[in-house]
């Protein structure tokens, strides 16, 4: 299996500039995992989704912030506009079900960098 | 509310047991989790244990849950420079699907 793949791994953008994330989960899992990492406030969950429908948005930062699910195989995570302080690396994450024990997949990450 | 708190840094020398230490704050807390980030990657799991567990043993890895003190660690014995890397302790809620709380990571550094 490929894992979770996510693109662009590294992006550098100015400020203001729209920026989309994208994410492709493991096949036939049902969760997919928004988190970000910095090294202020190490790793937070943003918002999560089981099939395809968002459950949890209460770690999103802001308006704007924005996630979307349109199918099983592809998750957007958008930032428009961005801000420096958005600068940080945003990982996807997948998981079969959660039938307690199942593990989360991450992938490998997205490197943002907002100047 | 719920969270994760594990020291920040390790330093070991090559060959010597590594033990990180975690403490959680929920108690119905029913899978917690170790993960390891080496650099510029990814987490990865690397083991986890269930709540009505005491200790899990995978090879060179040790778990010990002391779930009357809300505990947990991770040994690594003889530890080799490949285990420098950040170690996530992480705990899954009983009846909250699939939102894993994280630690602020252990960085452990190995030198030969």
């Amino acid at each position: 299996d490929a894992g979770v793949i996510q693109s662009p791994r590294h992006e550098v953008t100015e400020m203001g500039q729209e920026v989309t994330l994208r994410c492709k989960p493991i096949s036939g899992h049902d969760y997919l995992f928004w988190y970000r990492q910095t090294m202020m406030r190490g790793l937070e969950l943003l918002i999560y989704f089981n099939n395809n429908v968002p459950i949890d948005d209460s770690g999103m930062p802001e308006d704007r912030f924005s996630a979307k699910m349109p199918n099983a195989s592809f998750s957007t995570l958008k930032i428009q506009p961005s801000e420096p302080r958005d600068s940080a690396v945003y990982f996807c994450a997948s998981s079969p079900r959660v039938v307690t024990g199942n593990t989360i997949y991450f992938g490998e990450g997205s490197w943002l960098t907002v100047v | 509310g719920e969270d994760v708190e594990q020291s920040l840094f390790l330093s070991v020398r090559e060959g010597d047991s590594s033990v990180i230490n975690c403490t959680y704050t929920d108690s119905s807390s029913t899978y917690l989790y170790w993960y390891k980030q080496e650099p510029g990657a990814g987490l990865q799991l690397l083991t986890y244990i269930f709540s009505n567990m005491d200790m899990k043993q995978d090879q060179r890895l040790t778990v010990l849950l002391n779930k009357k003190d809300k505990h947990l660690s991770l040994r690594i014995a003889d530890t080799q420079t490949g285990d420098s890397a950040i170690y996530f302790c992480a705990e899954s809620l009983s009846g909250n699907t699939g939102k894993l709380i994280f630690g602020q990571g252990t960085t452990l550094q190995v030198k030969p």
